[in-house]
């Protein structure tokens, strides 16, 4: 079955690091996006990964595994307007019609 | 700005009144989708058009329909709205070959009562 595992929440300081994990089990893989969502808004691309490796973006990085079907995006140098839920998405045929989503992770950013 | 745009950005409806949802685009992109996303769960993909060609998810109710008049503008029809039906639905596009991900609208949030 199309599965993707990420962390419902995680909390951290601002000024802090933090990386938020995902795990994915899909039929066929044709790259891993990572997107951002403040509440009650429509969700925002951040990173995309097609091949292994950390791809960086000013404060935010994600990383890929093909092999061990994993990514993570890293957010350092956190800012209260970072608190949004962070949804981890792979596009699972070719031609790039099929993203399957994560629930999110919610993180909270606290003073 | 070329954009995505979604109206309205609320939707009341009664429960088994039909209910139209629009979604409109400015960036020329060949791909529209339709995805519904209740609280706090990932977004579902409900069904996208190629160009023309409509495609439906297995799983999606036959409650739900959808017309792509032209390249610019796709509709979601909700013919008997239920209880379960509440929730955000987002409009998205993409390019065929583009290697960026969608471009979503702001959403409609759909509330039946």
């Amino acid at each position: 079955g199309q599965n993707i595992d990420q962390p419902t929440e995680m909390t951290a300081t601002e000024g802090a690091i933090v990386q938020i994990n995902c795990t994915y089990q899909t039929s066929g893989f044709n790259g891993l996006f990572w997107y951002q969502q403040h509440a009650g808004e429509a969700p925002t691309f951040l990173s995309y990964n097609v091949l292994d490796g950390l791809e960086e973006k000013g404060r935010f990085s994600s990383f890929l595994s093909r092999s061990k079907g994993y990514s993570y995006l890293l957010l350092k140098e956190l800012q209260m307007k970072d608190s949004a839920s962070y949804l981890c998405a792979v596009r699972d045929d070719p031609g790039g019609f099929k993203t399957i989503f994560g629930a999110g992770t919610r993180l909270f950013v606290k003073a | 700005d070329a954009m995505v745009i979604q109206n309205p950005r609320y939707q009341v409806t009664q429960f088994g009144k039909p209910v139209t949802l629009s979604c409109s685009q400015t960036l020329n992109h060949n791909v529209m989708y339709w995805y519904q996303q209740k609280s706090s769960q990932a977004p579902k993909l409900l069904f996208h058009y190629y160009d023309k060609d409509f495609n439906n998810e297995a799983d999606t109710p036959d409650n739900f329909q959808s017309r792509r008049p032209n390249t610019s503008f796709c509709f979601l029809d909700i013919r008997s709205p239920g209880l379960g039906d509440a929730a955000m639905y987002l409009c998205a596009t993409s390019r065929e070959g583009d290697i960026g991900g969608y471009t979503f609208g702001s959403g409609t949030r759909l509330t039946v009562v």
